[in-house]
């Protein structure tokens, strides 16, 4: 069963321009992680934010989490074309150690 | 660091034929997950290992599928027979274990029933 609902399904922009994608879950947590997964390749993980932390940064991703609105969003600013690919959050609840994933949200970065 | 090795990257089968995947994890990676992933969606899990105990197999329609993993180390995923609406992504990942959750993924075997 999967928890995590990203927002939107797809996104396309220009590059340069910055890409914000959300995600929603259902329990409480224990942290939520971003992965990328390119066309044809492996999932990457790329940030994990604790249900104790607000906001996260890496490089040109910020990661922000409400728990009060059970929900956390994922910005890429200055975007390039090599960051299309799909984006999927994933959850750790409270209760044990699995990962509940959501069904992506399919960013398409325009040269 | 090696990553998480999966074999093969592709399959094709007749349907009602059966079929195995293999996955070396990272070493000293204590879980290790198997997901099925169609086209567009996120992974569904199938099982999840810590060491060589199936924790959580909710997900594994066991008439067919069926999982091992000996010593707690490498894994093998076995379906038979295949049915068409098998045909997906299966992926295998791992994670140190505990609530270090971060999980590392191997590219994936494609496999087509046909």
């Amino acid at each position: 069963s999967q928890q995590g609902e990203e927002d939107p399904q797809a996104l396309s922009i220009q590059e340069g321009e910055n890409a914000t994608m959300n995600c929603s879950y259902k329990t409480s947590i224990n942290n939520l992680q971003w992965y990328r997964q390119n066309s044809g390749r492996g999932l990457v993980h790329l940030i994990l934010i604790r249900s104790n932390e607000r906001e996260k940064h890496s490089g040109r991703l910020r990661v922000t989490l409400d728990t009060s609105k059970k929900s956390s969003s994922l910005l890429i600013t200055a975007s390039r074309a090599a960051d299309t690919a799909s984006y999927f959050c994933a959850t750790v609840p409270d209760s044990n150690y699995q990962l509940i994933w959501g069904a992506g949200t399919k960013l398409i970065i325009k040269p | 660091e090696a990553g998480v090795v999966q074999s093969p990257r592709y399959k094709i089968i007749e349907k009602k034929q059966p079929v195995a995947f293999w996955c070396n994890p990272i070493s000293g990676h204590n879980t290790l997950y198997w997901y099925l992933q169609n086209l567009g969606q996120g992974p569904e899990l199938l099982i999840r290992y810590e060491n060589e105990e199936a924790v959580d197999d909710s997900q594994l329609p066991k008439d067919r599928f069926s999982a091992e993993r000996l010593k707690g180390v490498d894994s093998t995923l076995k379906i038979q027979p295949a049915e068409l609406g098998d045909s997906a992504v299966y992926l295998c990942a791992s994670s140190r274990g505990g609530d270090n959750t971060e999980a590392f993924f191997g590219q994936g075997t494609r496999l087509t029933v046909v």
